[in-house]
């Protein structure tokens, strides 16, 4: 079945050490998005990529960095994680349709991070 | 800016009893989703709908997007202790950048 994929499923890291999470997908979709949520919260959206365009939302920390080596993987470097990155990361996907406009996303089971 | 107002943001019930999730915006959307996500898992697709006035069943999930394209409703019937999730709407326009507008989410308490 085609599907987000996202490891590890859990991450422990040090306060100040770099971690990185991926995901991967099989459905080909050309945006791929990355989520940091907390608790019972909505996803806070950090960055996605079109195809190879990155696009940074305007809050999100210099901290978190993200990486599209091809259309199927993609990775969340938090270069040092601080205890208010303790989340969940989740990865989704989509396919492009219309001017801008979004088809529906599909997520990844999430990465949760836990930060000592 | 676009927003998207789900209510009631938590609702604890009985099992056996129906209930229903309102997503409302001033703006008008492309097409709007719903998901049912977990503790500890990410958001599962439940439907997408598109069309102005469309209703989607899901067994005992009624989905209705409003004839204008502005407001959404999740409706479950007799609910039972599985149906206990935290609800999400999220919502696309058609200049949206690729990006969805997100409700606050509704979590759910089904009581055996």
């Amino acid at each position: 079945d085609a599907m987000v994929i996202q490891n590890p499923r859990y991450q422990v890291t040090q306060f100040g050490k770099p971690v990185t999470l991926s995901c991967s997908q099989t459905l080909n979709h050309n945006v791929m998005y990355w989520y940091q949520q907390k608790s019972s919260q909505a996803p806070k959206l950090l960055f996605h990529y079109y195809d190879k365009d990155f696009n940074n939302e305007a809050d999100t920390p210099d901290n978190f960095q993200s990486r599209r080596p091809n259309t199927s993987f993609c990775f969340l470097d938090i270069r040092s994680p601080g205890l208010g990155d303790a989340a969940m990361y989740l990865c989704a996907t989509s396919r492009v349709f219309g001017q801008g406009a979004t088809d529906t996303q599909y997520f990844g089971p999430g990465t949760r991070l836990t930060v000592l | 800016t676009q927003l998207l107002e789900q209510s009631p943001q938590f609702l604890s019930i009985q099992e056996g009893e129906n209930l229903t999730v309102y997503c409302n915006s001033s703006s008008v959307f492309s097409s709007l989703q719903w998901y049912r996500q977990e503790p500890g898992e990410g958001p599962v697709l439940l439907v997408t709908v598109v069309t102005g006035g469309e209703v989607k069943k899901l067994k005992r999930l009624t989905f209705q997007f409003g004839d204008a394209r502005k407001d959404s409703s999740l409706h479950i019937t007799a609910a039972q202790p599985g149906d206990t999730g935290l609800y999400l709407c999220a919502a696309g326009g058609w200049d949206s950048n690729y990006q969805l507008i997100w409700g606050a989410g509704t979590k759910l308490i089904i009581k055996p």
